[in-house]
């Protein structure tokens, strides 16, 4: 098992530019999470899919963020337009329902310039 | 705000010690998690509680949890220089999941 597989694994861009970072996460799990991590604010839920469909993006801070999951085996969170206070180390995970417990990626390191 | 908070927020032991990380959570929960994360790296699921369990244990690690204080704890026994890392408690409420704040425990070799 690859385990949660995420994509790139460091971006660097430049204020204004859309971003967009991507999961594949374990064949099989039927939830899956982003989550954000800064030292200032911690671990944040951002949003989190049950079985492809949304079910609570209140954690996403604003408009400029979106995600979306077409299929079992991928997502996609997007920001547009990024900002420097966007930086920070982006988490996907998934998990399987019954059992508990979530599988995290190795994260994607983001730098807006 | 935070559900979990945890307690240190950071601990140094010498190898062979034991660690004790304590977490304290506000609502009502299905069940308590805790992580454990490496620097630069993701977070590690390392084990799971319900909410009608009072004691788990894992290998080297075992967590209790006192659903009337509304508090958990982790204690890793015969500590590592490999145990370092920072120590995550999430609360699962309705599969929405809360991480707290994390205690950064050092092993001294």
């Amino acid at each position: 098992d690859a385990g949660v597989i995420q994509s790139p694994r460091h971006e660097v861009t430049e204020m204004g530019q859309e971003v967009t970072l991507r999961c594949k996460p374990i064949s099989g799990h039927d939830y899956l999470f982003w989550y954000r991590q800064t030292m200032m604010r911690g671990l944040e839920l951002l949003i989190y899919f049950n079985n492809n469909v949304p079910i609570d993006d209140s954690g996403m801070p604003e408009d400029r963020f979106s995600a979306k999951m077409p299929n079992a085996s991928f997502s996609t969170l997007k920001i547009q337009p990024s900002e420097p206070r966007d930086s920070a180390v982006y988490f996907c995970a998934s998990s399987l329902a019954k059992k508990g417990g979530q599988y995290f990626g190795p994260g994607t390191r983001l730098l807006v310039l | 705000s935070q559900q979990g908070e945890e307690d240190p927020q950071a601990l140094s032991i010498q190898e062979g010690e034991n660690a004790t990380m304590n977490c304290s959570y506000k609502t009502s929960i299905n069940n308590l998690q805790w992580y454990r994360q490496n620097s630069g790296r993701g977070l590690v699921h390392l084990i799971l509680i319900r909410s009608n369990e009072r004691e788990k244990h894992s290998g080297r690690l075992r967590v209790t949890l006192d659903t009337s204080k509304k508090s958990s704890s982790l204690l890793i026994t015969a500590s590592r220089a490999a145990d370092t890392a920072s120590y995550f408690c999430a609360t699962d409420a309705r599969q929405k999941v809360t991480f707290g704040t994390g205690t950064k425990l050092q092993v001294i070799p």
